[in-house]
């Protein structure tokens, strides 16, 4: 079955410290796909990425940096030179394998990132 | 830009009453769902609908309905609100199986 582990509970970090959330999954499927959420204090669900299990190169898109490796099943996550708008509960989900059933996510317990001044 | 709204960002409810909640989405997906998020739990599945008139039952169906009549929205009713029903109610879609889902704002709804 698909499951998705966010060891890291809560991470404190200073403004400007880079920081990495880590997200371990398991999965049946040969292919799948991969994604982080953010949810601010304010409650929405923000999708960050998608990625593709064929694909293993990095992704940055701005202060943000995704790192999936197949053969560890992981796909961290880093920002760099945090702001205090990070402050988050960050998720990292994946869809149910073709056995599941019905087309949840499977989110992680999520990772709540505070970044002080 | 997708953009999935919610009728409410806040709402209270008294034991009994029946309660709607309304969501839209803008961009012709297919798919869309409720889910309830509760510190502890996580984010739960309660219904998924991934075609007009077509729902299925997610992982905690008792209690609610749905409700689906045209593609842009899906519609969570509590028949007889509980208190174990407060919680934070998040909508979203999707455009296919398998893809990212957009998620609306959330409606925190206390029952008391």
């Amino acid at each position: 079955a698909q499951k998705v582990t966010q060891a890291q509970t809560e991470i404190s970090v200073v403004e400007k410290e880079d920081v990495t959330l880590d997200c371990v999954y398991e999965t049946r499927d040969t292919t799948y796909y991969l994604f982080w959420y953010k949810q601010p204090p304010s409650g929405e669900l923000v999708f960050l990425i998608r990625r593709n299990s064929f694909d293993e190169q990095n992704e940055i898109s701005g202060r943000y940096s995704w790192n999936f490796q197949k053969s560890t099943s992981s796909f961290n996550f880093t920002i760099t030179a945090s702001q205090v708008v990070d402050s988050a509960v960050y998720f990292c989900a994946l869809p149910p394998d073709f056995s599941g059933g019905y087309n949840k996510l499977i989110f992680g317990a999520g990772t709540r990132l505070a970044v002080h001044p | 830009d997708v953009k999935v709204t919610q009728s409410s960002r806040y709402l209270v409810k008294r034991t009994g009453e029946k309660v709607f909640l309304e969501c839209v989405q803008d961009m012709d997906h297919e798919n869309m769902f409720w889910y309830r998020q509760d510190p502890g739990l996580g984010l739960r599945l309660i219904y998924f609908s991934y075609d007009v008139k077509m729902k299925e039952k997610g992982d905690i169906p008792e209690g609610y309905s749905v409700s689906r009549e045209k593609k842009e929205r899906f519609s969570l009713i509590l028949e007889s609100a509980s208190t174990n029903q407060t919680s934070m109610y998040l909508c979203a879609s999707s455009r296919t199986t398998g893809l990212e889902q957009y998620f609306g704002p959330g409606t925190r709804l206390t029952v008391t």
